[in-house]
């Protein structure tokens, strides 16, 4: 596609529930990246993936994240027992490069609400 | 992990004036320092980015320079206009260590006519 496109745009849900955020990152780009971004602040990093692999899965911030990349292309965070914490726009990025230096393009995001 | 602080939260300048924002990084080991730009409900998006190899990089009315010695660099912004007002991002990551880009957590940049 032209851009990193994101699914669902908005998602509201109830406590406790299981949730699945997907990332159609631009053809070819190796690199994808989750973020989070609370309100004012600025993206908070989650995981990023080289190819099929998690490279660095140091942001995730507990077992109740996680998010695969099976065939190296499209991503799915999943996010199990959800809580009002998780309230956020949760941004996808990709990047052309092999390194983790270059240009990152964002999706629009996914906003989580939970209720 | 690397730890990217960011100053100041907000700032606001009159049409035509210079603004300059500050970031400090944690990790030595960081070599790449990108700018992103973030319009009211869009994505980020870069805007400049300098690699530790440089000291200084211009494009336009933006400029980025870089101290690695005291592990700062700073985003600068001439001749402002009303189209630059927007949330301002700086981050930080590492090639040889493998590291996702780091970002501050961002300021917010008003221009008034």
């Amino acid at each position: 596609g032209a851009g990193v496109s994101q699914t669902p745009s908005n998602k509201v849900t109830e406590k406790g529930k299981y949730v699945e955020l997907r990332c159609d990152p631009i053809s070819g780009h190796t690199a994808l990246y989750w973020y989070r971004q609370s309100l004012g602040q600025g993206p908070e990093f989650l995981i990023y993936f080289q190819g099929t692999g998690a490279a660095d899965d140091s942001g995730l911030p507990n077992d109740r994240f996680f998010a695969v990349r099976p065939e190296g292309s499209v991503s799915t965070l999943k996010i199990q027992r959800t809580e009002r914490g998780d309230s956020a726009v949760y941004l996808c990025a990709s990047s052309r490069q092999s390194s983790n230096t270059g240009e990152l393009f964002f999706g629009e995001g996914s906003r989580l609400t939970v209720l | 992990g690397e730890n990217v602080e960011q100053h100041p939260s907000t700032l606001s300048v009159q049409e035509g004036d210079s603004a300059v924002i500050k970031c400090t990084y944690s990790d030595s080991a960081s070599n790449y320092f990108p700018w992103y730009k973030q319009e009211l409900g869009k994505r980020p998006q870069l805007i400049i980015d300098i690699r530790s190899n440089v000291g200084e990089k211009k494009d336009q009315r933006i400029a980025v320079t870089l101290n690695k010695t005291a592990k700062h660099f700073s985003l600068h912004i001439t001749e402002t206009q009303p189209e630059d007002s927007a949330v301002y991002f700086c981050a930080a990551s590492s090639y040889q260590a493998g590291t996702a880009l780091i970002f501050g957590k961002g300021t917010t940049l008003s221009v008034s006519s």
